[in-house]
């Protein structure tokens, strides 16, 4: 059974320039939630979708924003990038929404911004 | 709101030695703990999970368990290996509130570096 794959791996960008960030969950996998990953912040949580409705969302400004396609496909979108959005942003897929069940990770989309 | 709070690191031993790496926690209802590994340039993978109170986790020889009395799920193995060498997140998901559940909070993580 394949993993959950992210892409890009690596983004290089500009301050300003909007970006666009995509994760195929396992199959089967309805969940699939964004975290941010930083040396200062640490594990963040962005945002979990649920059967393409946004469930929960994590304190981050309207810049980040997802969405979840019908094949439970995700993608989601900084815009009016800032330095301090260099990170690596991880994407994980669940079965369901179930608080004990395990989330698989992506190995990550490492962004850069110049 | 949830909280969990990891022993500060870096974590550096021997091979061979034993290791704990404390985990406590600040969460409402009845939470999932779990312990998740991340290796260089990747993402994170399941270490090992407990559901409910005094349950017990295990994975690879690492062991924890889930102490309601001191909320905490401190991460033990008995004799490291150099392979072991990573950074390790205790994270809680909280039952509470129906909006709740797919959120993982996260510890700031402990890096572990095993010397043979």
């Amino acid at each position: 059974k394949a993993g959950v794959t992210q892409t890009p791996r690596y983004l290089i960008k500009t301050r300003g320039q909007q970006v666009t960030l995509s994760c195929s969950p396992i199959s089967g996998h309805r969940s699939v939630s964004w975290y941010q990953q930083t040396p200062g912040q640490g594990l963040q949580f962005l945002f979990e979708y649920f059967s393409e409705t946004q469930r929960n969302k994590g304190n981050f400004p309207g810049r980040f924003s997802g969405r979840q396609f019908s094949n439970s496909r995700s993608e989601m979108n900084v815009s009016t990038l800032e330095l301090g959005d260099s990170a690596l942003y991880l994407c994980a897929s669940r079965p369901n929404r179930g608080s004990n069940t395990e989330a698989f990770f992506g190995q990550g989309t490492r962004l850069t911004v110049v | 709101g949830n909280s969990v709070t990891q022993m500060e690191g870096p974590v550096t031993l021997s091979e061979e030695a034993f290791l704990t790496i404390n985990c406590t926690y600040t969460a409402t209802g009845y939470p999932s703990l779990f312990w998740y590994v991340q290796y260089p340039g990747e993402g994170l993978q399941l270490l090992l999970k407990a559901t409910k109170a005094d349950d017990k986790g295990s994975n690879k020889g690492f062991e924890a368990t889930y102490r309601k009395e001191t909320t905490s799920f401190h991460l033990e193995k008995g004799s490291v290996q150099v392979s072991d060498s990573a950074v390790y997140f205790c994270a809680l998901t909280s039952n509470a509130g129906g909006t709740s559940y797919g959120k993982l909070t996260f510890g700031q993580g402990t890096i572990l570096t095993v010397h043979p």
